[in-house]
């Protein structure tokens, strides 16, 4: 069936550094995406989003990329700090306009 | 931010009893909302589309009689659990949309419930 994943379950970053967290999704119908942050025992917490005619959006140090070509969604945490260590899902719009989760990948900051 | 509020946080309930989930949406009206269920490690998993004044749509393998919704009115659904089990220990998680948005934008969530049947 039609899905969203992530490529990697687990990310360790140096404090300071840049993350870049990845995501494939498979509908290429899917004009929207989302990405979420959830810390642990805390509801999915938004970041930012994403609509099938742009390629790129920038918000506060985090920019999220797609490209439609390759089914490929990716977020990028600029200066990643402490704060930042969480559990970071990608979700797709369905065409039911239900949102479809990716497996989530956990970020951990050294310091 | 538009806020949602799901109550309670946590709760511990005996086998064979049934819980009570609240979700409201606090400062926006919300005609849909969605709840979900995620195991530890693991993704959301959406259980099932509340609808404000009409039937809850289910996905495809949860239980209608175990997971009972109700929508009553544009701030707030809720979920029970009938006749829970140890297996229905999860985290729980309901989300909404501005229905003055439209469909096609961003999902607020709840802060989540922690079920744990003992």
């Amino acid at each position: 069936g039609e899905s969203v994943g992530l490529h990697l379950p687990t990310l360790s970053v140096q404090e300071g550094d840049n993350s870049i967290i990845n995501c494939a999704y498979s509908n290429s119908a899917s004009d929207y995406f989302i990405w979420y942050k959830q810390e642990s025992g805390k509801g999915p917490q938004f970041i930012i989003d994403i609509r099938s005619n742009m390629d790129k959006r920038q918000g506060q140090r985090v920019t999220v990329l797609l490209n439609k070509t390759v089914k490929h969604l990716s977020l990028q945490i600029a200066a990643t700090q402490p704060g930042d260590s969480a559990v970071y899902f990608c979700a797709e719009n369905r065409h039911d306009y239900k949102l479809s989760f990716g497996a989530g990948t956990t970020v951990t900051v050294r310091a | 931010g538009a806020v949602v509020s799901q109550h309670p946080s946590r709760v511990i309930c005996k086998s064979g009893t049934s819980v009570k989930i609240e979700c409201r949406s606090l400062d926006f009206q919300a005609t849909t909302m969605f709840w979900y269920r995620q195991f530890p490690k693991q993704s959301l998993m959406l259980m099932a589309t509340s609808n404000e004044g009409s039937k809850a749509t289910y996905e495809q393998g949860v239980e209608k009689d175990k997971f009972l919704i109700n929508h009553a009115s544009l701030t707030l659904s809720t979920l029970t659990v009938t006749s829970a089990h140890p297996e229905d220990s999860s985290f729980y998680i309901c989300s909404a949309r501005d229905s003055r948005q439209g469909l096609n934008t961003e999902a607020f969530f709840g802060q989540g419930t922690r079920l744990t049947v003992v």
